[in-house]
């Protein structure tokens, strides 16, 4: 995985909760994201970062908010959990390998609002 | 923009046989190419990408994918399917002109290798 760990593996809270999940890596890489995984819709970027404070959106960035003060870790929060969040959650970072870049992914995060 | 479309929800192979797992896409620039397979409760694995150079590219577990630029399409194939390869396909892509290295996804592929 990469040096990629994510936390916590498995959440239930309710509606209206924040919550917020973390990702950390071990090697120093500067690209990392967060992707949501849903039935039908492969994987989707929330957010993703290409260094410490340097943080942009993805394609479903809506109630969902990222930081990162250090270079290791990656912290996607949701303000107020609703059901339509109810996902896994992966992160991945960018390495550069032979030709081009490759990402690779945590063991990803299983968040059920209720 | 970019985007990835794969038309099979499910392919199913026996064991043996040869498997391919269709994969088209859009860019408008040109583009890197990725295959990448999920097993049950598990992250994406990275299989192979094709970036420039020989359209047909090698992966692990025996995969390779040909890249063809007039049909932009980049299937995913391998000579003898295993039971072992049953998993989730993902095919994904990057505009050349893509500053943050971002992937889209297509919306995956179950297959089903039966013995």
């Amino acid at each position: 995985d990469a040096g990629i760990t994510q936390s916590p593996r498995h959440k239930v809270t309710e509606t209206g909760t924040p919550v917020t999940l973390r990702c950390h890596q071990t090697e120093n890489h500067r690209y990392m994201y967060w992707y949501r995984q849903d039935p039908g819709h492969g994987l989707r970027l929330i957010h993703y970062s290409y260094g410490v404070k340097d943080t942009d959106k993805g394609e479903v960035s809506d109630g969902y908010s990222v930081s990162r003060s250090k270079t290791e870790d990656f912290l996607l929060t949701l303000e107020s959990a609703t059901s339509s969040q109810t996902s896994v959650y992966f992160c991945a970072i960018s390495e550069f390998m032979g030709k081009g870049y490759e990402q690779y992914f945590g063991p990803g995060t299983r968040l059920t609002v209720t | 923009a970019q985007s990835v479309a794969q038309p099979e929800d499910q392919v199913n192979v026996a064991e043996g046989n040869p498997l391919t797992v269709k994969c088209t896409y859009s860019v408008s620039g040109n583009p890197y190419l990725f295959w990448y397979v999920q097993y049950p409760n598990r992250g994406l694995q990275f299989l192979l990408k094709y970036i420039t150079g020989d359209n047909l590219v090698k992966g692990s577990y025996g995969f390779e994918a040909e890249f063809n630029k007039s049909q932009t399409s980049f299937h995913l194939k391998k000579p003898s399917a295993l039971v072992s390869d049953s998993a989730l396909y993902f095919c994904a892509v990057r505009d050349t002109d893509n500053a943050g290295n971002m992937l889209t996804f297509g919306g995956g592929t179950r297959l089903m290798v039966k013995p």
